[in-house]
Parts: structure tokens; sequence; C-alpha cells
């Protein structure tokens, strides 16, 4: 079953505002990462979260944590064209006796010039 | 895509045939997963490998096997093909520092059965 939830599941935005996207997840969490996927390519790491922060910046990119919600966000402030892409969250948490990454279903985001 | 290239980037296959998938590191990475994509379900972990010939099942094992000889080689096997295994299928590495798991993606596999 699904870990990460993201929300909405699509976006639309003018350059230059920001977008904010959602997840919320189930089980407790060792850390959570955000990526990116432009059409018709693999995903790319974007910024990772561990279970004991709450706030974590990177460039234009803003995660918070909430571990007692079960929730993260993602914010892209300034938003440029270039950003369209879809974006997940992922959950890394122990399931047995390994790690693993538990993906949602991702937000698709678009940027209109 | 960092060091991860996978083959083949297309390929359409009938029912019940084998098919192999392969993926191929330069980073030396311990560890490697294979990961479906689909609409609406996002990326589901099939198997993955924490080391040579060490592989363990994910969330969608059922009809793929898989195995690692070498360090920089990870392979996906699915034995007798369905359509139902039509997807994108997506490579990754990592390698899994203290509290870090980030990892790493091939530009992935678009797979066609009919």
């Amino acid at each position: 079953s699904q870990q990460g939830e993201e929300d909405p599941q699509a976006l639309s935005i003018q350059e230059g505002e920001n977008a904010t996207m959602n997840c919320s997840y189930k089980t407790s969490i060792n850390n959570l990462q955000w990526y990116r996927q432009n059409s018709g390519r693999g995903l790319v790491h974007l910024i990772l979260i561990r279970s004991n922060e709450r706030e974590k910046h990177s460039g234009r990119l803003r995660v918070t944590l909430d571990t007692s919600k079960k929730s993260s966000s993602l914010l892209i402030t300034a938003s440029r064209a270039a950003d369209t892409a879809s974006y997940f969250c992922a959950t890394d948490r122990t399931s047995g006796s390994a790690r693993q990454l538990t993906f949602g279903s991702g937000t698709q985001l678009t940027v209109l010039p | 895509d960092a060091g991860i290239t996978q083959s083949p980037r297309h390929k359409v296959t009938e029912t019940g045939t084998p098919v192999t998938l392969r993926c191929h590191q330069t980073e030396n990475h311990r560890y490697m997963y294979w990961y479906r994509q689909d609409p609406g379900h996002g990326l589901r972990l099939i198997h993955y490998s924490y080391g040579v010939k060490d592989t363990d099942k994910g969330e969608v094992s059922d009809g793929y096997s898989v195995s690692r000889s070498k360090t920089e080689d990870f392979l996906l096997t699915l034995e007798s093909a369905t359509s139902s295994q039509t997807s994108v299928y997506f490579c990754a590495i990592s390698e899994r520092l203290a509290s870090h798991n980030e990892q790493f993606f091939g530009p992935g596999t678009r797979l066609t059965v009919l």
C-alpha cells in the first residue's frame, strides 16, 4: 500500500508564483525525501529531511515535516516554467531487516509562462 | 543520470515470452533497486539488492526475478510476460550511508506486453 500520498494530484500556476505540495504518510519514518521527474526521464533527488528536523531549505525549495501529523510540504518559491514536472515524496522507513523508500503517486506541477 | 544506464530503453514483446532488463552502474554503489511506474501508483518497488548475490523482494515482486552477479549489474527478468507488466521500469542505486538513503535513478525502460 502507498506510504506517501501527495496532494494535490495536479497544480497549475503562473510563473513567479509559489507552488505548495503536500505529502501525508502512515507509519513512522527515518526521513522523508522529495524527488522531481521531468516527462520521460528518471527521478532526481531534490531534498531530504530527517525525522528530527522540522524545516529545511535548499535554494528556492523549502520543506517542512510534522511528524505528529505525519505530513510534509514542499514549497517552491518564485516558480519558473522549467519547474514544470512531477514531484514525488518518498518515505524512508525500516521494513523488516531493510530500509526502503516508498513513493507517493506524485503531484503534476505546471508552471505557465 | 548519475552513471546509471538501462537497456533496452524500449521494448515491445508478446504475452508469454521471457524478458530481461539490464541495469548497469559505474558508481560502485552497494544497493540497487528495480521499480515500476504506472499512472496513479507512483513508483513501486519490485526487488532490490544489497550486495552481489544478495537480493530481496519488494512490494510487487510476483512474476519477477532478479540477479546480481557483479556489483555493477542488476538484471530484472519477467519469466513469462503478461499484459499487466506493461509499465515503465526504473533502476535506482544508493550508497545508503548512515541515515541517508538518497537514490539515483536511471532513465527508465518502457515495456509493452501485447
